[in-house]
């Protein structure tokens, strides 16, 4: 499978642990993303990578979520002391540069629940 | 920052029905419309991107329009089938192409 891969597909944790899941993007995309989708809503972005670098972060991104991709390569999104309002589906996609038709192609998704 | 609407929220027809949904927006000021279906359990998959005002594309019963200046896209299915049942979303991709803005989705079910 060349696709992206998300690990674990399931979490359930409770309240004030930490989490950290991870991302295989498709390994020719150098561009990497984060999304959180919530009951209800669409998808919303959170971060994005070129390479190793992370280039953008959306507000919703507190400062108890931090994600890295240390090689340019897989990454890893790690949510501290973990809050009830931060069950959802988080989503990972990965791309070429975005120009013209390009795609985003998402992975699975973790979906987490915090109790 | 763009709102992305999407309805109806939810729709149930029967086999070989014809549908459509749309996605609307309050402005042109994005670089390109991309329509997704997500099934259950599955990764979200990549049914068109359209970037022109105009845009027609079809891919098998399946096809989408998108009219910028009054702000809205449709997608269409032919003659439904149950593999279609899935989450429709729409999303507006930014100028800098560096992230997406989606709709809540339209969720379909076709009943046999």
């Amino acid at each position: 499978d060349t696709g992206v891969s998300q690990d674990p597909r399931h979490k359930i944790t409770k309240r004030g642990q930490n989490v950290t899941f991870r991302c295989d993007p498709i390994s020719e995309h150098n561009r990497l993303y984060w999304y959180r989708q919530t009951l209800g809503q669409g998808p919303e972005f959170l971060t994005y990578f070129q390479n190793e670098a992370q280039l953008e972060k959306s507000r919703l991104l507190s400062d108890r979520f931090s994600a890295e991709r240390p090689k340019g390569s897989f990454s890893t999104l790690e949510i501290q002391r973990t809050e009830q309002g931060d069950s959802a589906m988080y989503l990972c996609a990965s791309s070429l540069p975005m120009t013209g038709e390009g795609e985003q192609y998402f992975g699975p998704g973790t979906r987490l629940t915090v109790t | 920052i763009l709102n992305v609407e999407q309805s109806p929220q939810s729709l149930h027809v029967q086999e070989g029905d014809s549908t459509n949904f749309t996605c609307s927006f309050p402005s042109s000021n994005f670089y390109a419309l991309h329509w997704y279906r997500w099934e259950t359990a599955k990764s979200p998959e990549a049914l068109f991107v359209m970037t022109l005002n105009g845009d027609e594309k079809k891919k098998g019963r399946i096809s989408a329009t998108l009219n910028t200046k009054e702000g809205y896209s449709y997608l269409y299915i032919k003659g439904s089938q149950p593999e279609d049942s899935a989450t429709y979303l729409c999303a507006l991709r930014s100028y800098n192409n560096n992230d997406m803005r989606f709709g809540a989705g339209t969720r379909l079910t076709v009943k046999p």
